[in-house]
């Protein structure tokens, strides 16, 4: 069965540093997103893109993230000046449309650690 | 804005019954889309059962079963015949016409043997 693929599992980054967080979504999905758990609370939605751009974000989404989908395969979220409070599970996801009924199929998240 | 509820965070069941996860929503649209949502403890989310609101019949996949209630809002998870498996978080989640899917807190289903 066709895997969002998330690199890497955990990662450990110093407050003030950039961090690049990795995703290989389905191939023929066309629909791409970055979900936030903070531990212990809700899955966030922070950025939804289409077509090589932001369709929608939420107010989490500020200006020290950014999203891009640098090659046919890839799509990364960029953290530019890493906080403590941005320690959560991040998850990728992709879908093949944008309706609702084609579902999300979710990546099994990269751990960020802010020290 | 949309909001779900989960009002259950912690719930038990013995292997081989029943259980309910209960879930609540406030929109004022009428078109959008119910889901739940398993993480276990691998940290995945895994789509359990989806209900589309204009469809009055209740989703049903194998174990799980929901009970939509739209005029009340509200979205129950029932899972019959519980599994060891079946231990993890469970989220309820809510989607319109828009990309983002609107989580609940989650509830925590523990199965003991």
């Amino acid at each position: 069965e066709p895997e969002v693929t998330q690199t890497p599992s955990h990662q450990v980054t110093q407050m003030g540093q950039e961090v690049i967080l990795r995703c290989v979504p389905i191939s023929n999905h066309l629909y791409f997103y970055w979900y936030r758990q903070i531990l212990g609370q809700k899955v966030e939605f922070l950025v939804s893109f289409y077509n090589n751009e932001i369709s929608e974000k939420s107010e989490i989404f500020d200006d020290q993230f950014s999203v891009e989908r640098p090659d046919g395969s890839n799509f990364t979220l960029k953290i530019r000046s890493t906080k403590l409070e941005d320690s959560a599970m991040y998850f990728c996801a992709s879908s093949e449309g944008q309706g609702a009924n084609y579902g999300y199929t979710f990546g099994s998240g990269t751990r960020l650690t802010v020290v | 804005a949309q909001t779900v509820t989960q009002s259950q965070p912690e719930m038990s069941v013995q292997e081989a019954e029943t259980v309910t996860l209960s879930c609540t929503y406030d929109t004022s649209e009428s078109d959008y889309y119910l889901f739940w949502y398993k993480q276990p403890p691998s940290r995945q989310m895994i789509l359990v059962i989806r209900q589309e609101a204009y469809k009055q019949q209740n989703a049903t996949e194998n174990r799980f079963s929901v009970n939509f209630q739209k005029a009340a809002k509200s979205f129950s998870l029932k899972i019959s015949d519980s599994q060891l498996g079946d231990a993890a978080m469970y989220f309820c989640a809510y989607r319109n016409s828009g990309y983002a899917l609107n989580f609940g807190k989650g509830t925590s289903l523990l199965v003991t043997p």
